[in-house]
């Protein structure tokens, strides 16, 4: 079975924190995927990595960074968190070529 | 960027009966993949389509991938409590291996 697992369930930071959102993948998929999922909105992507060390900016990368420096890992940082990145962060990888991605617990991140 | 209008956006039904829900598309995608998320969980891919009008079922749950290709439909049969949830579609058009999501169907189910 595929596992993806995220660093943290629930998370509360303060208005201009820095923040680190991790992710772990354990079937050496090549690509892996952060999302962020507001109600009605569904789920809007914020950055994909295919391989180590290489990113593709998604739908709403503004406030959002990310580092792969290596395959099994994603993470996703929030460089000065505002209130607005108040969300559920999930995760997801899939291989290469396929594309069916398969998703994480998810982290709620609260910002006050 | 592509839309995916998913309906209805909730439904809350009686135990035992059948459900629709369909996305539409202002753009034709190439794969459509419907997804299951409990709350506090992370979405569980349930069945994914390849084909226009391939018809595809997993248990009670059945999808298609519209001729068109830009809808796709996933019926429920006999539904059961545990099928509360959130249901999303997910669709691929020509940009490599990013998905768009609708907006999620919430089914409530009453026993």
């Amino acid at each position: 079975d595929v596992k993806v697992t995220q660093s943290s369930r629930y998370l509360v930071k303060r208005t201009g924190e820095k923040v680190f959102l991790e992710c772990v993948q354990d079937m050496d998929h090549e690509n892996m995927f952060w999302y962020r999922q507001d109600p009605g909105l569904g789920l809007r992507l914020i950055y994909f990595s295919y391989d180590v060390k290489m990113k593709e900016k998604g739908d709403i990368p503004e406030g959002y960074s990310v580092s792969r420096e290596k395959k099994e890992r994603f993470s996703l940082i929030l460089e000065s968190a505002s209130t607005n990145q108040t969300s559920m962060y999930l995760c997801a990888s899939s291989p290469w070529a396929v594309y069916e991605q398969y998703f994480g617990p998810g982290t709620r991140l609260t910002v006050t | 960027g592509q839309q995916l209008n998913q309906s209805p956006q909730s439904m809350f039904i009686q135990e035992g009966e059948d459900v629709s829900m369909n996305c539409t598309s202002s753009s034709i995608f190439n794969t459509w993949l419907w997804y299951k998320q409990e709350p506090g969980e992370g979405p569980v891919l349930l069945i994914a389509l390849y084909k226009a009008g391939e018809l595809t079922s997993n248990g009670r749950l059945t999808a298609q991938f519209g001729i068109t290709r830009k809808d796709s439909f996933l019926n429920i049969s006999a539904s059961i409590p545990s099928d509360v949830g959130i249901y999303f579609c997910a669709g691929r058009g020509n940009a490599g291996n990013m998905l768009t999501f609708g907006g999620g169907t919430r089914l409530m189910v009453k026993p």
